[in-house]
């Protein structure tokens, strides 16, 4: 079981906006600023798109968005595209033995 | 261009042994940490196994711990998974990656830039 609790599914149209929760613990996400969400495309290598919570890697465009309040992180994808529907994952370092937790996953369908 | 290409991967008994290779190119591989991360079927990603990138500092996750070894050969730009005493709860599609942080000493990581495709690793008699 991950320990970063992720809603399994958002939806959204194409130019909406949606939101993707990341809960975690006073050991990871409320503790650290070392958290990152990737996208994942069935098949193919999953991509880093936000990294220290809120910064992007070059080449990310800034329709995608961090932020984290207490023990929960979050992602938004504003203007959302077709190629926005994938599978993001979040992730965070944490001071226990599992030094690197991730969230189960959320699958984004773009309507 | 960045690449990371992952193999070894198979079909294997429980109790057996397997090597995972990682292949990388485009970047000086001995100037960054590198870590395996591995995803069940139908499950989430799972953190495995980090080292520093002059090898003095490695970590597993307690899953793996005692089982699995971690190793790079910065001359041959590759990164290895010796995997031993496998169960079947160890099939996975297992991914090489990149770290952030040039000359970053883990840890904490700050994020994982650069993944590969996996290999997949199936553990059943």
């Amino acid at each position: 079981q991950s320990a970063l609790t992720q809603p399994a599914s958002v939806s959204g149209s194409p130019g909406q906006s949606i939101t993707i929760t990341c809960t975690g613990t006073s050991s990871d996400i409320g503790y650290y600023n070392y958290v990152s969400w990737y996208r994942h495309h069935p098949g193919k290598a999953p991509e880093l798109i936000i990294y220290d919570v809120t910064d992007r890697p070059s080449g990310v465009p800034d329709r995608f968005s961090g932020s984290k309040s207490g023990n929960t992180a979050s992602l938004t994808i504003s203007g959302l595209q077709a190629e926005d529907e994938a599978d993001y994952y979040c992730s965070a370092y944490s001071s226990t033995t599992t030094l690197y937790v991730f969230g189960f996953g959320t699958r984004v369908t773009v309507l | 261009e960045v690449q990371v290409v992952e193999s070894g991967g198979g079909l294997v008994q429980p109790g057996r042994s397997l090597r995972l290779s990682c292949e990388v190119s485009g970047f000086p591989f001995d100037e960054y940490a590198m870590h395996w991360v591995r995803q069940a079927p139908g499950k989430g990603l799972e953190w495995v196994s980090s080292i520093t990138w002059r090898s003095g500092r490695i970590d597993y996750a307690d899953s793996v711990k005692g089982r699995f070894t971690i190793s790079r050969d910065n001359a041959k730009n590759s990164l290895y998974l010796q995997m031993n005493s496998l169960r079947p709860e160890d099939t996975a599609v297992y991914y090489c990656v990149k770290d952030i942080s040039r000359f970053g000493e883990l840890p904490p990581s700050h994020a994982m830039d650069v993944w590969g495709q996996g290999t997949t690793v199936t553990v059943s008699s």
